[in-house]
C-alpha cells in the first residue's frame, strides 16, 4: 500500500500569506496525484489533478507542483475562504486508491 | 447543475446491514465512474469502493472487502454501497463521488454524504 504522509498537520497564517503544503509519498506514485480541500461540515471539493492541473472553476492562487515521492500545494495568498483542511490522493496503485492524512490551515 | 444526493444512512447494530443510494443528476450517469469515500468522526478521508462507467469493474479497500458490494443501476443514475457485517469501525460520513472519466481516478464531484452509525 502507497501511504501519504502530509506536513505540517497544521498551518497557521494570516489572510494575504503564502501557504506551502507538503505529501510525501512512500514510493513513487509518477504524477498521479490530487490535491482536495474540505471545510468543515461540508464535502471535499477537487482542487488539483494529476499534480499539477487545475480543475475548471479553481482560483489561481491554488497551484500544485511536484513528481515522484515529493508534492507541492501553493495557495500563492490565502484569503479568507481557504482556511480549510487539504487532503493529498493518489491513484498510481489503481485500483486501491489511497488519502493522505490531512492538513489543516488555520488562521494565525 | 450536477448534484449528488445520497440516502440510506442511519443506526444499526453491529453485525447489522443497510444498502446506501446515491442519485445522480445534471450529468450523462453511464459516462463516468463512481466512488464511495468514506470519513469516520473527527478523522480523515478513506477510499471505500469504486466501480467503472460500465459496471464490468469494481474494487474495494481491504478494510471493506467481502463485506462491502458496490453496484450501479443506469436506469435510475444511481450507484448502491451495500454494506453487511457493519462493525463499530464501519461509522462514518460516506460520500459518494463522481469520477471525471470511466474509470476512478479522483473524483471531482462529491454529494453531502450520508451518516452509518454502528453502535449497540
Amino acid at each position: 500500500e502507497i501511504v501519504l504522509t502530509q506536513s505540517p498537520a497544521t498551518l497557521s497564517l494570516s489572510p494575504g500569506e503564502r501557504a506551502t503544503l507538503s505529501c510525501r509519498a512512500s514510493q513513487s506514485v509518477s504524477d498521479s496525484l490530487a490535491w482536495y480541500q474540505q471545510k468543515p461540515g461540508q464535502a471535499p471539493r477537487l482542487l488539483i489533478s494529476d499534480a499539477s492541473n487545475r480543475p475548471p472553476g479553481i482560483p489561481a492562487r491554488f497551484s500544485g507542483s511536484g513528481f515522484g515521492t515529493d508534492f507541492i500545494l501553493t495557495i500563492s495568498s490565502l484569503e479568507p475562504e481557504d482556511f480549510a483542511v487539504y487532503y493529498c490522493q493518489q491513484r498510481s496503485s489503481w485500483p486501491l486508491l489511497t488519502f493522505g492524512g490531512g492538513t489543516k490551515v488555520e488562521i494565525k | 447543475e450536477v448534484k449528488l444526493l445520497e440516502s440510506g444512512g442511519g443506526l444499526v447494530q453491529p453485525g447489522g446491514s443497510l444498502r446506501l443510494s446515491c442519485v445522480a443528476s445534471g450529468y450523462n450517469f453511464g459516462s463516468h465512474a463512481m466512488t464511495w469515500v468514506r470519513q469516520a468522526p473527527g478523522k480523515g478521508l478513506e477510499w471505500v469502493s469504486g466501480i467503472s462507467s460500465a459496471g464490468g469493474d469494481t474494487n474495494y479497500a481491504d478494510s471493506v472487502k467481502g463485506r462491502f458490494t458496490i453496484s450501479r443501476d443506469s436506469s435510475k443514475n444511481t450507484v448502491y454501497l451495500q454494506v453487511d457485517s457493519l462493525r463499530v469501525e464501519d461509522t462514518a460520513v460516506y460520500y459518494c463521488a463522481r469520477s471525471p472519466g470511466y474509470q476512478y481516478y479522483y473524483m471531482d464531484v462529491w454529494g453531502k454524504g450520508t451518516t452509518v452509525t454502528v453502535s449497540s
